[in-house]
């Protein structure tokens, strides 16, 4: 059984463009969560989407969208980038909203900003 | 909303001894309390969790142990062996947060052959 699968692996962008990131789920997962990891830091919780339908938020500007698809997948879109964006942006999957399901991650997409 | 703060940032033992990393955690409202090792260029995985009604679980070399009172859980690896060097994080998720996690600042672990 296939884990989480994200697209691109790696991303180069300029400042001002817009980058679209791509994760599959689990087979069977619903809920997919989209983290930022900084260099040297801990993952940030950016969005939660369960059932297609935006379940949390994170700390980050209005430039950050993502949405769910009816097969479970997800994107997440960042607008006018800044050289602060570059991450690492790992997506992971858990098979519902409960509070304590185990959630495997993706192996992120390394967004890097010129 | 959550906070976590994790110690140490580093953490060097020599192979065979024990390592010992806390954190603590703001919202008494957490139940889960994750831990996650990644190592260089890899993805997070999940190497023991802990729920709010549990105080200690262990497997194998690794255990988990939570004071709720304090707020505060710890991840005791013993026995370490060089290929259990990486940046260990501890998580939080709030009860009614679905699943967000808030995650420490992680813990380089390095254990010298």
């Amino acid at each position: 059984d296939a884990g989480v699968t994200q697209s691109p692996t790696h991303l180069i962008k300029t400042r001002g463009q817009h980058v679209t990131l791509r994760c599959s789920p689990i087979s069977g997962h619903k809920s997919v969560s989209w983290y930022q990891q900084v260099l040297g830091q801990g993952p940030q919780f950016i969005f939660q989407y369960y059932e297609k339908e935006e379940r949390g938020r994170g700390n980050f500007p209005d430039r950050f969208s993502a949405r769910q698809f009816p097969n479970y997948s997800s994107e997440l879109n960042v607008n006018a980038l800044l050289l602060g964006d570059s991450a690492l942006y790992l997506c992971a999957s858990s098979h519902d909203r409960v509070s304590y399901n185990e959630q495997f991650f993706g192996p992120g997409t390394r967004l890097t900003v010129l | 909303g959550e906070n976590v703060e994790q110690h140490p940032s580093t953490l060097s033992v020599q192979e065979g001894d024990s390592a010992v990393i806390k954190c603590t955690y703001s919202d008494s409202a957490s139940n889960y309390f994750p831990w996650y090792k990644q190592e260089l260029g890899k993805r997070p995985q999940l190497i023991i969790d802990i729920r709010s009604n549990v105080g200690e679980k262990k497997d194998q070399r690794i255990a988990v142990t939570l004071n709720k009172t304090a707020k505060h859980f710890s991840l005791h690896i013993t026995e370490t062996q060089p290929e259990d060097s990486a940046v260990y994080f501890c998580a939080a998720r709030e009860k009614t947060s679905g699943s967000r996690l808030t995650f420490g600042e992680g813990t380089q672990l390095t254990v010298n052959p």
